[in-house]
C-alpha cells in the first residue's frame, strides 16, 4: 500500500473551507484514496473516497491530481463539529484485501469560531 | 435510521471475568469488523468476518473470540486470557465490494481492574 503523508495540524476559520492535503506519491494505478476523520472520543467516520476523478458527497469534496500523486479534501463550510483528526489512506479494493483499516499519523484540523 | 450500534458505552469489570461485548448493525452490510484502540495510538484489528457463519482472526486476536451466527450482529468475547483488556473497543461493517469504506459503532470503553 502507497504511503502518505499529511500536515500534522492546521486551522481553519469556521465558516470557511477547510482543504486538507496528503501526498501519495508512490500510489499505483489500481489504488483508492479513502478519507477518514475521528473526533475525540468516538469511533472513526468514513468520509469519501475515490480513483481519479474528483467526488463530492454530502460531507466532503475529493479532488485528486492528474497524476494521482497528491490529493486534498475538502470541507466547504467548517463548522466546530468538523475538529477532528483526518485521515488520507490508499487502499487496493478486491482481490484477497479483507479491509484492515491502519492509520497514520493524520491532520488535526482544529476549526476557529 | 441505519447503522451500527455497540453497547454498553462504558463497561467495567474484574480481573479474570470474561465479558460480551455487543455490536449490531442494520445496513445489510456482510463484513463487519473489531479494532481496539489504546489512547493515543491507531486502530488494531483484532477479528473479521465476511460473511455469516465465517470469521478470522487479524493481527491482535489472542484473548478474544467472536462469533458471527447472523448478518447483524458480530459480539466480541474478551476473555481472561487478554493480558490488557482495557481498550476502546469498535466494530465496523463495510458494504459488498467496498472492504474500505467502514462504517463505524460510537465504540464501547472497556476497563477492567
Amino acid at each position: 500500500d502507497a504511503k502518505t503523508t499529511q500536515p500534522p495540524s492546521m486551522d481553519c476559520a469556521e465558516g470557511r473551507a477547510a482543504n486538507l492535503p496528503c501526498n501519495h506519491s508512490t500510489i499505483s494505478g489500481n489504488e483508492y484514496v479513502y478519507w477518514y476523520r475521528q473526533i475525540h472520543s468516538q469511533g472513526p467516520q468514513y468520509i469519501i473516497h475515490g480513483l481519479k476523478n474528483n467526488e463530492t458527497n454530502e460531507m466532503a469534496s475529493l479532488i485528486i491530481t492528474e497524476d494521482r500523486k497528491s490529493s486534498t479534501l475538502i470541507l466547504p463550510h467548517a463548522t466546530l463539529r468538523d475538529t477532528a483528526v483526518y485521515y488520507c489512506i490508499v487502499r487496493s479494493r478486491g482481490g484477497t484485501s479483507y479491509g484492515k483499516l491502519t492509520f497514520g499519523q493524520g491532520t488535526i484540523l482544529t476549526v476557529h469560531p | 435510521d441505519g447503522g451500527i450500534t455497540q453497547s454498553p458505552k462504558y463497561l467495567f469489570r474484574k480481573e479474570g471475568q470474561n465479558v460480551t461485548l455487543s455490536c449490531e448493525q442494520n445496513l445489510n452490510h456482510d463484513a463487519m469488523y473489531w479494532y481496539r484502540q489504546d489512547p493515543g495510538q491507531g486502530l488494531r484489528l483484532i477479528y473479521y468476518s465476511q460473511i455469516v457463519n465465517d470469521f478470522q482472526k487479524g493481527d491482535i486476536a489472542e484473548g478474544y473470540s467472536v462469533s458471527r451466527e447472523k448478518k447483524e450482529s458480530f459480539p466480541l468475547t474478551v476473555t481472561s486470557a487478554q493480558k490488557n483488556p482495557t481498550a476502546f473497543y469498535l466494530c465496523a461493517s463495510s458494504p459488498p465490494g467496498e472492504a474500505y469504506e467502514q462504517y463505524f459503532g460510537p465504540g464501547t470503553r472497556l476497563t477492567v481492574t
